[in-house]
Parts: structure tokens; sequence; C-alpha cells
């Protein structure tokens, strides 16, 4: 069973555009949000994380939007740029140690 | 300096046979865990040890059983090999809940049984 809800599975941009992958959970009990990216043949990087006592978190061209009361949270690319491609994982974690991953969104920039 | 290291990156072997993959970490971290990523690239956690105790045992065949011989190192052992054993296996560490819980992931160990 999923516990994190992950879509869409894949979606092209151009350079410069915006990509936006969507989160939903179900577990109110969650209150740490990461999102992973990952290069074919690495292992996934912590990319951003949320806490859910905070409604929007940006660091450089990548933001997380959080949106409690609807249990979904977002990643948003801005100025997509072709070092970009790669897989994004939102993940959902609370005080047990074990984060849950979605199934991934492989992210495809156009030059 | 890699900070959580894997050996071997690959690993083919035949049904049957019993095979260890090692996982290493240089972070200070106290907790280290083992996860799956199937063909559809899904990540599963499969276990978690705390400063080597074993935190996390998900519904995992008991052919899997992972040793922590001191909180840096945390290795599986797999027994009798399937074919549905056939996957990416990725360690990784992290501090405690309550502190910065990122993940800190190795660069995988791509199974393949044949």
């Amino acid at each position: 069973q999923q516990q994190v809800k992950q879509s869409p599975q894949s979606l092209i941009v151009q350079k410069g555009g915006i990509s936006i992958i969507n989160c939903a959970y179900e577990n109110t009990a969650f209150d740490y949000f990461p999102w992973y990216q990952q290069f074919p043949g690495k292992g996934p990087a912590l990319l951003i994380a949320i806490r859910p006592d905070v409604s929007e978190k940006k660091e450089g061209r990548f933001t997380i939007s959080f949106n409690k009361s609807a249990k979904q949270f977002s990643l948003h690319i801005m100025d997509s740029q072709p070092g970009d491609s790669a897989t994004y994982f939102c993940a959902a974690g609370q005080s047990d140690y074990k984060l849950s991953f979605g199934a991934g969104t492989t992210v495809t920039v156009r030059a | 300096d890699t900070a959580v290291s894997q050996t071997p990156k690959y690993l083919v072997t035949q049904m049957g046979n019993d095979k260890s993959i090692k996982c290493e970490q240089n972070l200070g971290h106290d907790t280290m865990y083992w996860y799956k990523q199937d063909s559809k690239k899904f990540l599963k956690i499969m276990f978690s040890y705390n400063n080597k105790e074993l935190i996390i045992n998900e519904t995992v065949p008991n052919r899997f059983s992972p040793k922590s011989p001191d909180k840096a190192h945390l290795n599986l052992h797999i027994n009798s090999l399937e074919l549905g054993d056939s996957a990416v296996y990725f360690c990784a560490s992290s501090q405690p809940p309550g502190v910065e819980r990122g993940y800190t992931f190795g660069s995988g160990t791509r199974l393949t049984v044949v």
C-alpha cells in the first residue's frame, strides 16, 4: 500500500519552463516532507525538504508548496535546465525513522 | 571522500546462490537503512538499524538478513537468491528524527539474478 501518491509519472518541459510535480498523502502523522533527485546510476540525493508548519520553501530554482488541509505538496522547478533531467521522488516521514517514497517522476528538459 | 559507500556496485549471480552487499558511512550518523528499488524505480524500505539495533524490519523474506557490526556499517546477506530479487539495493544513513532527517544514499548495488 503506497502511502504517498505522486504524479505525473513523467513530464517533458522545454528549457526555461516550469516543471511541477504533485504528491498527496493520507497519514496525518507525517511531519517531514523531503524531495529527492536521482540521476541514472546514482543514489537519490536530498534536494529540499519542508515541515508542515510552513506553506512554502524555496531553495534556488526549487520550491516546495505545502497544503496541510488538502494533504498535498508539490515541487516546482523554475527555469528548468537540461541538467535538471532526472527522476524526482517525494517522500514523507514521521518519528519512526522510516521515509515512504512516491513512485517517482521522470523529468526530461529539452534544450 | 564518499559519504555512504556500497560494494559491489554490480552483482550478477545464479539462482540459489548466497551473496552479500556491504555498506559503510563516514558521516557519523546513528541510523542506517536498506532500500530496494525495483525496475519501475519504486523505493521500498527493507530494514533500518539505529546504533546497531534493528528498528525497522519490513515484510521482507527471511532469506534477507541484515547485520550491523557497528554504527558505521550495515551489511545485507541474501540466501538462496531468486529471479525476483533482481533490483538495485540502496544503503542510506541519517540522523535520528528530531534532528535533520535527510537521508544520504549510497550509489546502489545492481543485483541481477540469472
